[in-house]
């Protein structure tokens, strides 16, 4: 079974500020990991994916996120935000094998201040 | 263009009635799913299919049934025995690429409001 914990439901950085958006996750194998990002009343949009290859992974928007086995960690970052980010991000895991069943973390709502 | 398509966008359902969700897609991936996204809870899964004709119980499946006739459909019953439907309804379909790696793709969603 795997599972997906993303610290912290609500994120305020200013504009220009390093956006910083935190993941864990939990599974039996090394997974394949996702963040996707939802404007209101919108579905998600895929931001960047990790399937074992670079550890550092580079998505849409300027964003990029680093998988760091030795933590469990996925952590999404940005260094420098723009009003246009703020959102709801999700961070997501599937395993490689087996039953394709995406888990998804509980969101975290980015501000982006003037 | 391919992608998925949920219809409608917008749903009213008397209390008691049946409703169901479309979910068409032409990326011809195998998997599909059912998310119900409500305020602060994230994505839960209600219901996915790997294959035609095969489908497993999500988190939350109590109230709700799917059909799995087509690859390109995956149709969502929301019955009159889920307590609390009001809710946006997300499809997902996955894919497992040549390289092993897995592509997944959502639709635009579905809100359904109770009356």
């Amino acid at each position: 079974a795997q599972s997906v914990t993303q610290l912290g439901s609500h994120v305020s950085v200013s504009e220009g500020a390093l956006v910083l958006l935190r993941c864990n996750y939990s599974s039996s194998v090394p997974p394949y990991l996702f963040w996707y990002v939802q404007y209101p009343n919108q579905g998600l949009q895929l931001l960047l994916k990790y399937t074992s290859a670079a550890t550092l992974v580079k998505g849409i928007n300027g964003f990029e996120a680093e998988f760091k086995k030795s933590e469990t960690s996925f952590h999404l970052t940005k260094p420098s935000a723009h009003m246009s980010d703020a959102a709801e991000y999700f961070c997501a895991v599937i395993l490689p094998r087996g039953y394709q069943k995406v888990t998804f973390g509980t969101g975290t709502k980015l501000q982006v201040i003037p | 263009d391919g992608g998925i398509t949920q219809s409608p966008k917008y749903l009213f359902r008397k209390e008691g009635q049946n409703v169901t969700l479309s979910c068409e897609q032409n990326l011809n991936h195998d998997a599909m799913y059912w998310y119900r996204q409500d305020p602060g809870q994230g994505l839960r899964l209600i219901y996915y299919s790997q294959i035609v004709n095969d489908f497993q119980k999500g988190d939350i499946a109590e109230g709700y049934s799917v059909s799995r006739e087509k690859k390109e459909s995956f149709p969502l019953t929301v019955t009159s025995a889920q307590k609390n439907p009001t809710a946006f309804y997300l499809c997902a379909s996955t894919h497992r690429t040549g390289a092993g790696g897995t592509e997944a793709f959502f639709g635009q969603g579905t809100r359904l409001t109770v009356v």
